[in-house]
């Protein structure tokens, strides 16, 4: 099974500055998305991206999330200015073509807004 | 995006089987059903997915109800490592994002 591995693991910040979470993509997969995961709550998707497109955002992915992936390499997901609430378990996953339904989890990036 | 309903949490013993089950009734034609668990501390996992006929892998089955409105995920010997929130999605054709519920808590015993 296909590994995503995701940087860093745990991020602490604090609260108004900066947070880049990155993502490894697998060889040939195009399809990539972000969901996080507030403690104890349900898992919520972020944004989808293909194509070097957002193809669909959530209400949760406002002005102060971006993602891209410059030339093909690492998938990231920016928050300008973080808040107290942006504190959760940050998912990227992939999948690789449009009719395939699986899609490959990470491990996770805890980030704790203090 | 069509609805599912879980029990919250079942409860299991280790190398017996296990049927975690979903409803739902408002499945649309193309809508796929996948499952997916969520392990202690990690991220989401593909388990299986189907659309009308009953599925096998190497992780589980998935039986689905004739009128659809309904499925079941079996575990055939549950093992400790089994113990996860397990979540039944619909996906309909196209779609892109998955769209979680709460889940099942699966506990298995020794």
């Amino acid at each position: 099974e296909p590994e995503v591995t995701q940087t860093p693991s745990h991020q602490v910040t604090q609260m108004g500055q900066e947070v880049i979470l990155r993502c490894v993509p697998i060889s040939n997969h195009l399809y990539f998305y972000w969901y996080r995961q507030i403690l104890g709550q349900k898992v919520e998707f972020l944004v989808s991206f293909y194509n070097n497109e957002i193809s669909e955002k959530s209400e949760i992915f406002d002005d102060q999330f971006s993602v891209e992936r410059p030339d093909g390499s690492n998938f990231t997901l920016k928050i300008r200015s973080t808040k107290l609430e942006d504190s959760a378990m940050y998912f990227c996953a992939m999948k690789g073509q449009t009719y395939v339904y699986e899609q490959y989890f990470g491990p996770g990036t805890r980030l704790t807004v203090t | 995006d069509a609805k599912t309903t879980q029990p919250n949490s079942m409860e299991s013993n280790e190398e017996e089987p296990v049927h975690l089950p979903c409803n739902h009734s408002t499945i649309s034609g193309t809508d796929y059903i996948h499952w997916y668990r969520q392990l202690p501390s990690q991220g989401p996992e593909y388990v299986i997915h189907g659309l009308t006929s009953n599925v096998n892998n190497r992780m589980a089955s998935l039986a689905i109800a004739e009128d659809r409105k309904s499925s079941t995920l079996i575990l055939h010997r549950a093992t400790l490592r089994d113990a996860a929130v397990y979540y039944c999605i619909l996906i309909f054709q196209g779609a892109q994002k998955l769209v979680f519920g709460q889940g099942t808590r699966l506990t298995i015993n020794p």
